[in-house]
């Protein structure tokens, strides 16, 4: 069964610390994406990843990195986490080509105290 | 910002009846997409439509696509207590950007 894992379910932080999010996918996919999702807001594109090495910002990039260094591992750092940073994260992978769907993770929901 | 708009916002129904969610959305898009959520947890992709598709079926799941209008809907045909969750549309604007609403929560009730 093909899948999108994220390293933490549930993720408490303090105010200042640098963050670490991980997601590795098993299924080769070229593209991965980092979203947050807040309630009234639904889901929005942090950073997105078309090849190993390669990243582009989506529409809220501020306060957060990425690093893909292997084609299946993903990473979303938040170098300096803030309160408002408390959200849930969804990392989803697809395949190269324009017309597949998106494979999720289960999300982290992270808070920043 | 976000590309789709649903309607409702929540939508309260029996089992054995049928649910209709509406999308619209703002730009040109290469497909559009439907997904759900169950409490919490990550999205499943449903059904994905191309631009140059009016109509498309998957199980219980009917699909349509108004380009001109920039509106899309999702029809779940007797529906059951286990397709209670939120829905999202979401439309693939350029190559990588999957842009989504703020979804509809249904909630089906035996």
């Amino acid at each position: 069964d093909v899948k999108v894992t994220q390293s933490s379910r549930y993720l408490v932080k303090r105010t200042g610390e640098k963050v670490f999010l991980e997601c590795v996918q098993d299924m080769d996919h070229e593209n991965m994406f980092w979203y947050r999702q807040d309630p009234g807001l639904g889901l929005r594109l942090i950073y997105f990843s078309y090849d190993v090495k390669m990243k582009e910002k989506g529409d809220i990039p501020e306060g957060y990195s990425v690093s893909r260094e292997k084609k299946e591992r993903f990473s979303l750092i938040l170098e300096s986490a803030s309160t408002n940073q408390t959200s849930m994260y969804l990392c989803a992978s697809r395949p190269r080509g324009l017309d597949y769907g998106y494979t999720f993770g289960s999300g982290t929901r992270l808070t920043v105290v | 910002s976000q590309q789709g708009e649903e309607d409702p916002q929540a939508l309260s129904i029996q089992e054995g009846e049928n649910a209709t969610m509406n999308c619209s959305y703002k730009t040109s898009i290469n497909n559009l997409q439907w997904y759900r959520q169950n409490s919490g947890r990550g999205l499943v992709h449903l059904i994905l439509i191309r631009s140059n598709e009016r109509e498309k079926h998957s199980g219980r799941l009917r699909v349509t696509l108004d380009t001109s209008k920039k509106s899309s809907s999702l029809l779940i045909t007797a529906s059951r207590a286990a397709d209670t969750a939120s829905y999202f549309c979401a439309a693939t604007q350029g190559y990588n950007k999957l842009i989504f609403g703020a979804g509809t929560r249904l909630a089906v009730h035996p």
